[in-house]
């Protein structure tokens, strides 16, 4: 069964440093992988995916995320980190060698931009 | 506006006590799920539908039903509901049959069962 990791539950960063979010995963077979982003009284968002192709994923709102098979990680980044960026960050997976498997979450992490 | 509707948002109800949480999404998709969302257990997947009277049981469907007459709606169907199904609730859905399309939520549902 396909499983992912987050194993910060809360990651603080000062505004205009870079940030980084970790997440692994666990699948059979090549992984569909994807970032969701969560704001205070509001449902999910997503902010980008991987396929296939080039490692490197660029998304919403400057984001981006790193596939890397050797590691199965797929962390997110952003050079710069503003206030507004304090959210609660999922990262979920998907196997197409599982069939109809739903997308599976990992517990989530806050991140706490502080000015 | 492409969307994903839920209604409530807010429910406060007591043990034993039926309820349905509605559910409704106006871009023609034809996969939608619930899931809840608990603190330190992030999403899990209470039923899935691929289609029309087309459904089936996520990871924690226990003590929920869920029916699937239209394209469009989605509704949860909680039968006797017990505090341990107190939770934020959320409605999903994507386009195609591919999973690589991300998935639309709603805003949520906070339920609290007494």
């Amino acid at each position: 069964a396909q499983s992912v990791a987050q194993p910060e539950d809360q990651v603080n960063v000062a505004e205009g440093n870079p940030l980084t979010v970790k997440c692994t995963y666990s699948v059979s077979g090549n992984p569909y992988l994807f970032w969701y982003v969560q704001y205070p009284n509001r449902g999910l968002q997503f902010l980008l995916k991987y396929i296939t192709g080039d490692n490197l994923v660029k998304g919403s709102y400057g984001f981006e995320a790193e596939f890397n098979k050797s590691q199965t990680s797929f962390h997110l980044k952003k050079p710069s980190a503003l206030v507004s960026d304090s959210a609660l960050y999922f990262c979920a997976v998907s196997a197409p060698l599982s069939g109809n498997t739903p997308l599976v979450f990992g517990k989530g992490t806050r991140l706490s931009v502080i000015a | 506006e492409a969307q994903v509707t839920q209604n409530p948002r807010y429910l406060i109800t007591v043990t034993g006590k039926k309820l349905t949480v509605t559910c409704s999404q106006n871009m023609n998709h034809e996969y939608m799920s619930w899931y809840r969302q608990d603190p330190g257990l992030g999403l899990r997947q209470i039923y899935y539908s691929m289609n029309v009277e087309v459904t089936d049981k996520g990871d924690v469907p226990e003590g929920y039903k869920v029916s699937r007459k239209e394209k469009r709606n989605f509704p949860l169907i909680l039968e006797s509901p017990s505090p341990n199904q107190t939770s934020l609730y959320f409605c999903a859905s994507r386009g195609g049959d591919r999973l690589y399309n991300e998935q639309f939520f709603g805003p949520g549902t906070r339920l609290t069962v007494l």
